[in-house]
């Protein structure tokens, strides 16, 4: 595609469902990256992907978050047991791996809203 | 400590006025700097990239100082259309990328 996709744009679950949030990156790029932002902050990483290698979740907060790019394209973001503090925009973004100054490239992001 | 810092504002300028960001970060071994641009309720996207050498583009300046890790942005003879949150942004090359961001600093000019 010509951009980054992710779907749905607006997600309300109510508190313990589970959601899924998936991300089409741009094609050919090998890079994947998931952040989460609350309102007024910057993102915060979550998890970084080189095809479908899982290279860093440091920034994944608890064990209820897990992401997966089995075949090194389409990402899913998945969160289990949806608490009110996971209520943020969840952002993906992907770029070209090994290109110094490499733009990163964002989708428009899911809003989950938890109640 | 947060490893990319940010005054997170707000700026409050006139239109035409020149404006200056600074960002520090923390991790020395970070490899690539960049001002994204993020206009309320949209994604981030990239302003500029940061070098050490310094770079413009039109009215955009951004300075790298990687002695003192910091990095700066100016905008000369600012616009309304340049009312945003400005990210600072660093990647990291350690066996993974990892695109730290700091906080925004969120910029409104005035008419």
């Amino acid at each position: 595609g010509a951009g980054v996709s992710q779907s749905p744009r607006y997600k309300v679950a109510k508190r313990g469902q589970d959601v899924a949030l998936r991300c089409d990156p741009i094609s050919g790029h090998v890079s994947l990256f998931w952040y989460q932002q609350a309102l007024g902050q910057g993102p915060e990483f979550l998890t970084y992907f080189q095809n479908e290698a899982q290279l860093d979740k440091s920034g994944l907060p608890s064990d209820r978050f897990f992401a997966e790019r089995p075949e090194g394209s389409v990402s899913t973001l998945k969160i289990q047991r949806t608490q009110q503090e996971d209520s943020a925009v969840y952002l993906c973004a992907s770029n070209l791996e090994g290109a110094v100054n490499s733009e990163a490239f964002f989708g428009q992001g899911t809003r989950l809203t938890v109640v | 400590r947060k490893e990319v810092e940010q005054d997170p504002g707000p700026f409050n300028v006139p239109e035409g006025a020149t404006v200056a960001f600074n960002c520090t970060y923390s991790n020395s071994a970070s490899q690539s700097f960049f001002w994204y641009r993020q206009d309320c309720r949209k994604e981030p996207k990239l302003l500029m990239s940061v070098y050490s050498s310094g770079n413009e583009d039109g009215r955009f300046t951004a300075q790298l100082n990687r002695a003192s890790q910091y990095i700066s942005l100016l905008i000369r003879d600012s616009k309304l259309s340049d009312s945003a949150t400005y990210l600072c942004v660093v990647n990291k090359f350690q066996g993974a990328q990892k695109l730290v961001f700091g906080q925004g600093t969120r910029l409104t000019i005035n008419p």
